[in-house]
């Protein structure tokens, strides 16, 4: 059972930086993993922001970024805004063609 | 503009089958760089990735939930569609389609999911 490990959650201070992680039980993520990210707020569904571990969608604020860390896929927001308070998904893609979400990171903005 | 809408029963009894449907607007499934995943989401848990179809037919399914799980597509009528089999409680949720885009771009290869439906809450009870 291939499982995707996020943190549980997070605080930042408005206009802070901070980098939730993703990461995978089988080993270190890479690019071929293509990681996608998503940010759900409450009682919506989730907006994608990130493709191919660093790709933005046209809608993606420039503050958010991806990359790859330590072995782990990574998303980072610089200069946190109170509309990022959501929880954050990270998804991955395993050969054979199936893809596995993370358990999510809620971030709060206090 | 592309559009995902989800559809399908409210509640379903348990041991019966639930079969959701996907109509896309925007974009046609026979693009050979379109597949649609279908996720769920129990109420205050995470996302759940359940089955992908991509655009020559090809499937994909969660290990764990294969043995329950059909999908399939009608081009013409642009729809996606999902069978579960085997209804349980567990599987109360709020149940998604999203597209995905394979393609190279900038000398790479990217898989891209980018539009959701609003998704669709399914109880499971009796």
């Amino acid at each position: 059972q291939t499982v995707v490990t996020q943190e549980p959650s997070l605080t930042v201070s408005p206009g802070g930086t901070v980098t939730l992680t993703c990461a995978s039980s089988t080993g270190a993520v890479t690019s071929g993993y293509y990681p996608n990210w998503f940010q759900q707020k409450p009682g919506q569904a989730p907006r994608a922001l990130i493709y191919s571990t660093s790709n933005k969608h046209s809608w993606t604020p420039a503050r958010f970024s991806g990359s790859l860390l330590g072995g782990k896929a990574a998303l980072t927001l610089s200069g946190v805004q109170p509309e990022d308070e959501a929880e954050y998904y990270c998804l991955l893609y395993y050969g054979g063609a199936y893809w596995v979400f993370g358990g999510g990171t809620k971030l709060t903005v206090l | 503009q592309v559009t995902l809408k989800e559809s399908g029963p409210v509640l379903v009894k348990p041991t019966e089958t639930l079969t959701l449907t996907c109509t896309v607007s925007g974009f046609s499934l026979s693009n050979a760089r379109m597949g649609v995943s279908w996720i769920r989401q129990p109420p205050g848990k995470a996302l759940e990735w359940l089955a992908h179809i991509f655009s020559n037919d090809e499937k994909s399914y969660s290990t764990s939930l294969k043995s329950r799980l059909t999908i399939s597509k009608d081009t013409s009528k642009s729809q996606v569609v999902l069978t579960m089999t085997n209804m349980d409680p567990v599987d109360t949720a709020t149940y998604y389609c999203a597209r995905q885009q394979n393609y190279y771009g900038s000398g790479s290869y990217h898989q891209n999911f980018d539009y959701w439906g609003q998704g669709t809450l399914v109880t499971v009870s009796s």
